[in-house]
């Protein structure tokens, strides 16, 4: 079974700073779909970043970037110019190919912006 | 892009009753939808994959006659949470996957605080 670690549960950046959030992932595959979901405090699930296993460059997205370590099997979350509207719970989270497969989260990690 | 849309977002019932929750894919057709419950500052724990036409699949824990899911179109599956009682009480999310092939993500509905009083 597949399984998402996210070590951290808190973290603390001040606003304009670049702050990295952990995860691992253990799998079998060798083909599959990473994804980092942002939930603010109305917990609405928003989708930040996605990254395809099969290829090597690192997803971007703006100020979010990612650090995908496939052999290490680590998949962590940048944030570049931290903003007040950053803060909020974030969720790692596994997917394997299949249109319905299902995600596996990690049990998440709050970051606060400190202004 | 895909919305999803959950009614209702917060609901307050007495225990022993049974309360709905829908989850409808608004500008697609998903024949898969999922359902999650969360506690406070918790992940979020797959309840059951709910499929168009067919009896969902419930994850190991959850009791099947406990949470009644129904997915009778491409756009609509149901969460009915049978005699409620004050342990039931958390957040509720569905989701369900963009058309487009396996490579789409899944898009969540806003969620349903439901509290058992």
């Amino acid at each position: 079974a597949q399984t998402v670690t996210q070590s951290q549960p808190e973290m603390s950046v001040q606003e304009a700073e670049t702050v990295t959030l952990s995860c691992t992932y253990d799998t079998s595959e060798s083909d599959y779909y990473l994804f980092w979901y942002k939930q603010p405090p109305s917990r609405q699930m928003i989708l930040v970043i996605r990254q395809e296993a099969y290829k090597q460059q690192n997803a971007t997205e703006n100020r979010f970037s990612v650090n995908f370590q496939k052999a290490a099997k680590s998949f962590s979350l940048k944030i570049s110019d931290s903003q007040l509207g950053d803060a909020a719970m974030y969720f790692c989270a596994y997917r394997t190919t299949g249109a319905n497969s299902k995600l596996t989260f990690g049990k998440g990690i709050t970051l606060s912006v400190r202004p | 892009g895909a919305v999803v849309s959950q009614h209702p977002s917060w609901v307050i019932c007495k225990s022993g009753t049974s309360v709905k929750i829908e989850c409808r894919s608004l500008d697609f057709q998903a024949t898969t939808m999922f359902w999650y419950r969360q506690f406070p500052k918790q992940s979020l724990m797959l309840m059951a994959t709910s499929n168009e036409g067919s009896k969902a699949t419930y994850e190991q824990g959850v009791e099947k006659d406990k949470f009644l899911i129904n997915h009778a179109s491409l756009t609509l599956s149901t969460l009915t949470v049978t005699s409620a009682h004050p342990e039931d009480s958390s957040f509720y999310i569905c989701s369900a996957s963009a058309p487009g092939g396996f490579n789409q993500p899944q898009h969540f509905g806003d969620g349903t605080r439901l509290s058992i009083l």
